[in-house]
């Protein structure tokens, strides 16, 4: 079964400055598609960005960039510029391509952002 | 658009009491998922409908647990009886196509609170 580890429990970071939170997956599936979403403490779910496996090029949004290294099944997202409302819990997920409905989950990060 | 709706926001209920909570997914969202989130577990699937049926239930935890979608725009999840293990926040999530870069549209999520 795939599987999403987050290995930071807590970041922080002070505003405008830059944060990079880790996410690696276990997987024997060649295609798949990643993610992150963010929970501020209003509890709603919200997609950051997202890649496909196939595709070598990191994703971008805005601020928020990825570092998808396929080889070592690693995936984090990168925070430039950091301002007070990305605080908020971080989720790494995994869909992969045969059961593609079923998306799995890291445990989160705390992001704290310090003024 | 109003997004994925979930009622009520909070739920207090004794032991051995019926629980149900109830979703509005996105119009023309032909998927929907309900999760659940704990400290302990994080993130999981519960269930899936796709048109109106369930497709995958293998994350309801037992018998107690069920879930119906008796028309595209409304569903319930039911504890009965509820126990307090069951204490988490249940997200409803929507999603236009199956799988893939296709994003899930979370709600803001139900906390349950079994006492």
């Amino acid at each position: 079964a795939q599987t999403v580890t987050q290995s930071q429990p807590e970041m922080s970071v002070q505003e405008a400055e830059t944060v990079t939170l880790s996410c690696t997956y276990d997987t024997s599936e060649s295609d798949y598609y990643l993610f992150w979403y963010k929970q501020p403490p209003s509890r709603q779910m919200i997609l950051v960005i997202r890649q496909e496996a196939y595709k070598q090029q990191n994703a971008t949004e805005n601020r928020f960039s990825v570092n998808f290294q396929k080889a070592a099944k690693s995936f984090s997202l990168k925070i430039s510029d950091s301002q007070l409302g990305d605080a908020a819990m971080y989720f790494c997920a995994y869909r992969g391509n045969y059961n593609n409905n079923d998306m799995r989950f890291g445990a989160g990060t705390r992001l704290t952002v310090k003024p | 658009d109003a997004g994925v709706i979930q009622s009520p926001r909070h739920e207090v209920t004794e032991m051995g009491q019926e629980v149900t909570l109830r979703c509005k997914p996105i119009s023309g969202h032909d998927y929907l998922f309900w999760y659940r989130q704990t400290m302990m577990r994080g993130l999981e699937l519960l269930i899936y409908f796709n048109n109106n049926v369930p497709i995958d239930d293998s994350g309801m935890p037992e018998d107690r647990f069920s879930a119906k979608m008796p028309n595209a725009s409304f569903s319930t999840l039911k504890i009965q009886p509820s126990e307090p293990r069951d204490s988490a926040v249940y997200f409803c999530a929507s999603s236009l196509r199956p799988g893939g870069l296709y994003e899930q549209y979370f709600g803001p999520g139900t906390r349950l609170t079994v006492t």
